[in-house]
């Protein structure tokens, strides 16, 4: 069974920085490109970040750009985001999502989230 | 960013109703958009991919189309488990972004 669960969720002040991690099982891992998405409470979703399946091609969405960094540990089949300079308005439930394409494409599994709170 | 319009942001219906959500794309993304469905509380489910191809899995009731700027996700006939929001995404190119998402709510 595929699964992704994220942790590393918390409250954190304006400025702060913040690591999430998505730890993944079921498939191989490093067969599969991978995507943070968040969610605003009570708001849409908002793609942020895309990492290849080998880690060579990452793409950000601009709100992000230059704040969040993602990466990925293969032989612990798990995704990162390191997140600085947090705002309020990153405020959201974060996910990680699988991708079968070598840029950002359709999201097939989800893990259920983590919930980041920036606020002083 | 290619922007997503979805349309309407929520729809009333009846149990056995044909609900069609639509989504825009302000420039062209050929076929390159998915559909998800989200419960509350509930990380989204893929529905469809690449506009028309269903996800294993997924009733055959769901059905998308189009391709361009406009594409339609058709429910035939709803049933009571499909009182969700829906969500369309685009990933064209090197990015994705999502519709502003549509809420089908029961009539």
């Amino acid at each position: 069974e595929v699964q992704l669960v994220e942790s590393g969720g918390g409250l954190v002040r304006p400025g702060g920085s913040l690591r999430l991690s998505c730890v993944a099982s079921g498939f191989t891992f490093s067969s599969y490109s991978v995507n943070w998405v968040r969610q605003a409470p009570g708001k849409g979703l908002e793609w942020v970040s895309f990492i290849s399946s080998d880690g060579h091609s990452i793409y950000y969405a601009d709100s992000v750009k230059g704040r969040f960094t993602i990466s990925r540990d293969q032989g612990k089949s798990s995704l990162y985001l390191e997140m600085n300079s947090l705002r309020v308005e990153d405020t959201a439930v974060y996910y990680c999502a699988r991708d079968w394409g070598s840029a950002p494409s359709s999201l097939d599994y989800w893990g259920q989230g983590t919930l980041v709170t920036v606020s002083a | 960013d290619i922007q997503m319009t979805q349309s309407p942001s929520t729809l009333s219906a009846s149990v056995g109703d044909r609900v069609i959500i639509t989504c825009r794309a302000r420039q062209t993304i050929n076929s390159w958009l998915a559909w998800y469905q989200q419960k509350p509380g509930k990380a989204p489910k893929l529905l469809i991919y690449k506009a028309s191809n269903l996800e294993n899995g997924v009733p055959s009731r769901f059905s998308g189309s189009g391709s361009g700027t406009e594409f339609t996700l058709t429910i035939s006939s709803l049933q009571p488990e499909d009182f969700a929001t829906y969500y369309c995404q685009q990933y064209s190119g090197y990015s994705s972004s999502f519709g502003g998402g549509t809420k089908v709510e029961i009539k």
